[in-house]
């Protein structure tokens, strides 16, 4: 089982709607989650980092749910812009401190 | 603008050439990554350099050697490399190894192996 793990999609979604993508990790032990945003040929872009209380920015919101070891990432009002791949990354004390990529999300935003 | 720079941003070698990839930061970050991406898949590590010192190699073919003259800069030195190493190479800092640190990712070199 992989240690980070998402749907690939894609999410094919209209402008203006509400999308949200979940992101489950394995590792009790990670403390750190991240959500990236990589557009095609480019590298990836810190989106927002994810706090036990979650954590909003305009459009965006993440959540993180300990119990169900799962991150989420809520996009509200798409735009056409917010096509990317979403990347959710997990990082645990007890993994060498290293952070672990999910394997992407794709989205694509249609007018 | 990103604030980890890399180049070159595109670079073409044959099997037999030793070529640079760079990396530089001034955000005054502690440790550097070298990934690896290949197309609709994650990044994979490659190595990481915590105070200026290997801290990890994830089992990396030695035709890949890292450096990492001071704290700003971190090289990756490429000889007899194969076609399948062709993919994007990120270089990536971030404030320490500790895991609360988000990695800053460079632009990447696409490289391609003829």
């Amino acid at each position: 089982r992989k240690e980070v793990e998402q749907d690939p999609g894609p999410f094919n979604v209209p402008e203006g709607a509400t999308v949200a993508f979940n992101c489950t990790y394995s590792n009790s032990a990670s403390q750190s989650f991240f959500w990236y945003r990589q557009d095609c040929r480019k590298e990836p872009k810190l989106l927002m980092s994810v706090y036990s209380s979650g954590n909003e920015d305009g459009r965006f919101t993440a959540q993180l749910n300990r119990a169900s070891q799962y991150i989420s990432l809520l996009i509200r009002d798409s735009k056409l812009s917010d096509s990317a791949t979403y990347l959710c990354v997990g990082g645990a004390y007890n993994a060498g401190n290293m952070l672990t990529f999910g394997g992407g999300t794709r989205l694509m935003v249609k007018p | 603008d990103t604030e980890v720079t890399q180049t070159p941003k595109h670079l073409v070698m044959g099997m037999t050439n030793k070529k640079s990839l760079k990396c530089e930061q001034h955000m005054g970050h502690r440790a550097m990554y070298w990934y690896k991406q290949k197309a609709k898949k994650p990044p994979e590590l490659m190595f990481v350099y915590s105070y200026e010192k290997l801290s990890i190699n994830e089992s990396v073919p030695s035709r890949f050697s890292p450096e990492c003259p001071n704290s700003s800069l971190l090289n990756l030195h490429l000889h007899a490399l194969q076609p399948e190493d062709s993919a994007l190479y990120l270089c990536a800092s971030s404030q320490d190894q500790g895991n609360n640190s988000p990695l800053h990712f460079g632009n990447g070199t696409r490289l391609t192996v003829t």
